[in-house]
């Protein structure tokens, strides 16, 4: 069974870089069949799709518009996870930030437990 | 654009409830599937994937949940519905980058 553990500061100053961690079990960060997605959560912006990572013999990644001058998501193979980070966030970046797997044609399939991340001073 | 239709569904237990996702463009890929997702998140959890590609269930996913649609129109039905159906519901497309989700239908119990 894959399970997606995530760990990350719940704080982040403005114009700071949040960062979040995604450990996978069950699977490979490197399963060439699938792909691993970052979406966040918040009252204002509902379920936002923020990027992904996958790896079909080279890595590639795919970022939101809204995002990608300040997002960066990576993998390590060593330690099988992925991790998030948002550079210069602002309020508006507060909400519950998930990674996901998305199967081969089936849908986000597993979840993280979310992580909190207020921006605020 | 997604939109999800109506923004809440009180339905009472054993009842039959259904919602709609409408798309802004088609989700109809040239290998026949529909790329569309449903999504249930309970009260303080992440959310599941319930149907995949329209109308395929996820594993575990009982057989009260049904999806129906193509191209930019789609449905989710739950028939007999349970307490433990209460949430709010999702639908995403797969289809374009960036992913996508609807504003959400949210299913209490009367």
């Amino acid at each position: 069974q894959v399970q997606l553990q995530q760990s990350g500061p719940g704080l982040v100053r403005p114009s700071q870089t949040l960062s979040v961690t995604c450990v996978i079990s069950g699977d490979s960060v490197s399963n060439n069949t699938v792909a691993w997605n970052w979406i966040r959560q918040s009252p204002s912006r509902g379920l936002e799709w923020l990027g992904r990572t996958f790896y079909r013999a080279k890595w590639y990644n795919d970022y939101a518009l809204s995002v990608k001058r300040r997002i960066s998501i990576n993998s390590d193979t060593s330690r099988n996870h992925l991790s998030l980070q948002l550079k210069s966030v602002t309020p508006e970046d507060t909400g519950v930030y998930y990674c996901a797997r998305a199967g081969s044609n089936t849908g986000l399939d597993f979840w993280g437990q979310g992580t909190l991340v207020t921006a605020s001073s | 654009v997604m939109t999800q239709s109506p923004p809440s569904l009180p339905v009472s237990p054993g009842e039959s409830a259904s919602m709609s996702c409408r798309s802004n463009q088609s989700l109809l890929y040239t290998n026949g599937h529909n790329y569309l997702d449903w999504y249930l998140q309970k009260p303080g959890r992440s959310p599941q994937l319930l149907i995949y590609l329209g109308s395929n269930r996820a594993s575990g996913v009982p057989d009260r949940f049904s999806g129906s649609g193509a191209g930019t129109d789609f449905t989710l039905k739950i028939s007999r519905v349970e307490a433990e159906d209460v949430g709010t519901y999702y639908c995403m497309q797969a289809l374009h980058s960036p992913l996508t989700f609807g504003g959400g239908t949210k299913v209490e119990i009367k």
